[in-house]
């Protein structure tokens, strides 16, 4: 079965500084994506970023980057130079492909990370 | 903006009451999942429609609940006797099938309180 780890339950940063948000994750499948969302404290799902498991680079969108370390099924979030909007819960998740007729792509979130920016 | 509607955004309810959420994906949106979300936790699936069928119900979704798609487009979640263990975030996501990965698109969400 699929799982994805968030260990840092909350995080501080200071504001303009880069930050990592750990992300593990578990599969016998050998292709997936991995995805994460922003969600500020007004509840709604924000994606951020994406990375298959067959991508050569790492993802970059942004100040977001993904640090993709596909032997050690890790898939951490960098924000460089925070800001205080970036203060919010964030996760990471996985599915299976939806290109596969018989996948439902449903997604599967961890725990989350709460992160807050300092000014 | 998504542009996923849902409605209502909260519903405040007491025990025993059926309430019905209503999800609005956008109309290219053939993918519809929705999920639920307990304070402090990340999204758990609950059922999947590809167009107006319902293809994969979580055994999260108890008999307490349905979720209907008719026409393939809106979607409803009904809970059924509520109880205070459904208090939670339910959430909806839209996508547009035909990548190998398609960015889900979620809405603002429904909390449900139930009393």
């Amino acid at each position: 079965a699929q799982k994805i780890t968030q260990t840092q339950p909350g995080m501080f940063v200071q504001e303009k500084e880069a930050v990592t948000l750990d992300c593990t994750y578990d599969t016998s499948d050998p292709s997936y994506g991995l995805f994460w969302y922003k969600q500020p404290s007004s509840g709604e799902m924000i994606f951020l970023i994406y990375q298959g498991s067959y991508d050569q680079q790492n993802a970059t969108e942004g100040r977001y980057s993904l640090n993709f370390q596909k032997a050690r099924k890790s898939a951490n979030l960098v924000i460089s130079a925070s800001q205080l909007g970036d203060s919010a819960m964030y996760f990471c998740a996985m599915r299976e492909p939806s290109f596969v007729s018989s996948n439902t792509g449903k997604l599967i979130f961890g725990q989350g990370t709460t992160l807050q920016v300092k000014p | 903006d998504t542009g996923v509607s849902q409605d209502p955004r909260h519903k405040i309810t007491k025990r025993g009451q059926n309430v019905t959420f209503r999800c609005d994906p956008i109309s290219e949106h053939n993918r519809l999942y929705w999920y639920r979300q307990t304070l402090g936790q990340g999204p758990e699936f609950l059922t999947y429609f590809q167009n107006e069928a319902q293809l994969e119900k979580s055994r999260l979704l108890s008999d307490r609940f349905s979720a209907e798609r008719p026409k393939g487009s809106f979607s409803t979640l009904e809970i059924q006797r509520t109880e205070q263990g459904d208090s939670a975030m339910y959430l909806c996501a839209g996508e547009l099938a035909g990548g190998p990965y398609n960015e889900q698109f979620f809405g603002p969400g429904t909390r449900l309180t139930v009393l």
